[in-house]
């Protein structure tokens, strides 16, 4: 039963704390993605990875890292720096190949930061 | 600089009648556009999709126009069913840029629809 996982659904954590967010995929798909989505807004691109080992800054990269050492994991770090880290975060992945950017999202983890 | 608008952030629709739901870009490399439905504390789900040598895709009560020339794409949805009610995104990509930019979507602010029964 192929699809993207998340987890946690929820997370608190303390202001000042770093916090991992997990994605996994076995879809085997190229791509993976890291979006945010707050009250009213659409989905912005934090980071996003083509092939294992790189990715690329999205849009509001700041305050956050990621890393890509195996194909079907892309998890996402929320540092001290982010200024605003509560938000909806969403984890997506697509095939590159065929030009189809049909992207396959998961769950969400939904951050709060006391 | 917000290159794909959804203006309405709000339709509300009765049962049975059209759903119309527009988006805009400004973006003249997009050649790839979809539109995705969400529901609250729930990741998007794909609906549709079509590419810019089209200006028409249909899927069962789901169709998508293209109107190039406007750069604006619309969703239409007959007939509306009160399980429709979500939050949809228009989202759009450059297909045949290649480099980075592959595969990278570009998303609207989301329209809330609600069918009422």
């Amino acid at each position: 039963d192929g699809g993207i996982t998340q987890s946690p659904k929820y997370l608190f954590r303390k202001e000042g704390q770093n916090v991992t967010l997990s994605c996994e995929q076995n879809l085997n798909h190229d791509a993976m993605y890291w979006y945010r989505q707050d009250p009213g807004q659409g989905l912005r691109l934090i980071y996003y990875s083509q092939i294992v080992n790189d990715f690329q800054k999205g849009d509001i990269a700041e305050g956050y890292s990621v890393s890509r050492e195996k194909k079907e994991s892309f998890p996402l770090t929320v540092t001290s720096a982010q200024k605003n880290p509560t938000a909806f975060y969403l984890c997506a992945s697509s095939f590159l190949a065929g030009g189809d950017n049909e992207q396959f999202f998961g769950p969400g983890t939904r951050l709060t930061v006391l | 600089d917000q290159q794909v608008k959804q203006n309405s952030p709000s339709l509300s629709v009765q049962e049975g009648r059209i759903s119309i739901l527009n988006c805009d870009y400004t973006n003249s490399m997009f050649d790839y556009f979809l539109w995705y439905k969400k529901y609250p504390a729930e990741g998007p789900t794909f609906l549709i999709s079509i590419s810019s040598i089209k200006d028409k895709n249909e899927d069962g009560r789901f169709t998508v126009f293209l109107n190039k020339s406007a750069k604006h794409l619309s969703l239409h949805i007959v007939p509306s069913q009160p399980g429709d009610s979500a939050v949809y995104f228009c989202a759009a990509s450059s297909i045949n840029a290649g480099g980075t930019s592959y595969g990278k979507l570009t998303f609207g602010q989301g329209t809330i629809l609600t069918v009422h029964p």
